[in-house]
């Protein structure tokens, strides 16, 4: 069964820090995505990867960079978290067919 | 660009009743968009539960059902009879291709809540 897999699952961080989250796919798909979902909004794609070492800017990508060091990790990086940045973020990957998301990862900035 | 617009949740209906959630879109970078339902169980991630890709098609899983309606641009899902453990967070959404790299536009989720 295609597995995605996000960590840490929960994390508070301080303004101005620096935070990371991480994704795993096990699908072997060559698409993973990062998305926020907010209270009141939908889900929104911050960054994508087609490939490996190569990441897009998705539809908010302000504030965010993110890495594709291989096929199956693609990390979500916060370089300066500000509190605007506490959500609720998701990873997924897709096949032609289906996108696949992980469980999320709960982060709150104070 | 894309939107999708559904039902403000929460949501709370009795088991054995039936249910409709709203759909609505409007899909700027694609004529016919693909368009699915995606629910979310607690301390879950978010999980297809249908995609239609022709309009004027149906879709259906677990006891649901959803029709993608062009005239009209909705996709609305129904169930003639929830359970309890239909409740979750309930997301439309729709796609800009149906290949692999198709980037998703969510609607904002309901929250299904079935009491017993």
């Amino acid at each position: 069964e295609a597995a995605v897999t996000q960590s840490p699952r929960s994390k508070v961080a301080v303004t101005g820090g620096k935070v990371t989250l991480s994704c795993h796919q096990t699908n072997n798909h060559d698409y993973m995505y990062w998305y926020r979902q907010d209270t009141g909004h939908g889900l929104r794609l911050i960054h994508y990867s087609y490939v490996a070492d190569s990441t897009e800017k998705g539809d908010i990508p302000d504030g965010y960079k993110a890495s594709r060091p291989s096929q199956e990790n693609f990390s979500l990086i916060l370089e300066l978290a500000s509190l605007s940045q506490t959500a609720v973020y998701f990873c997924a990957s897709s096949d032609n067919t289906e996108v696949f998301f992980g469980k999320g990862t709960r982060l709150t900035v104070v | 660009g894309d939107s999708v617009t559904q039902t403000e949740g929460p949501v709370t209906v009795s088991e054995s009743e039936s249910l409709i959630i709203n759909c609505t879109y409007s899909a700027t970078s694609i004529a016919y968009p693909n368009l699915f339902w995606y629910v979310r169980y607690p301390g879950e991630g978010l999980q297809l539960l249908l995609k239609v890709i022709t309009a004027g098609q149906k879709g259906s899983s677990r006891g649901f059902e959803a029709t993608y309606n062009k005239e009209t641009t909705s996709f609305h899902l129904q169930k003639a009879s929830v359970q309890e453990s239909d409740s979750a967070v309930y997301y439309c959404a729709l796609a800009d291709s149906g290949g692999s790299n198709a980037k998703l536009t969510f609607g904002k989720g309901t929250k299904l809540s079935v009491k017993s």
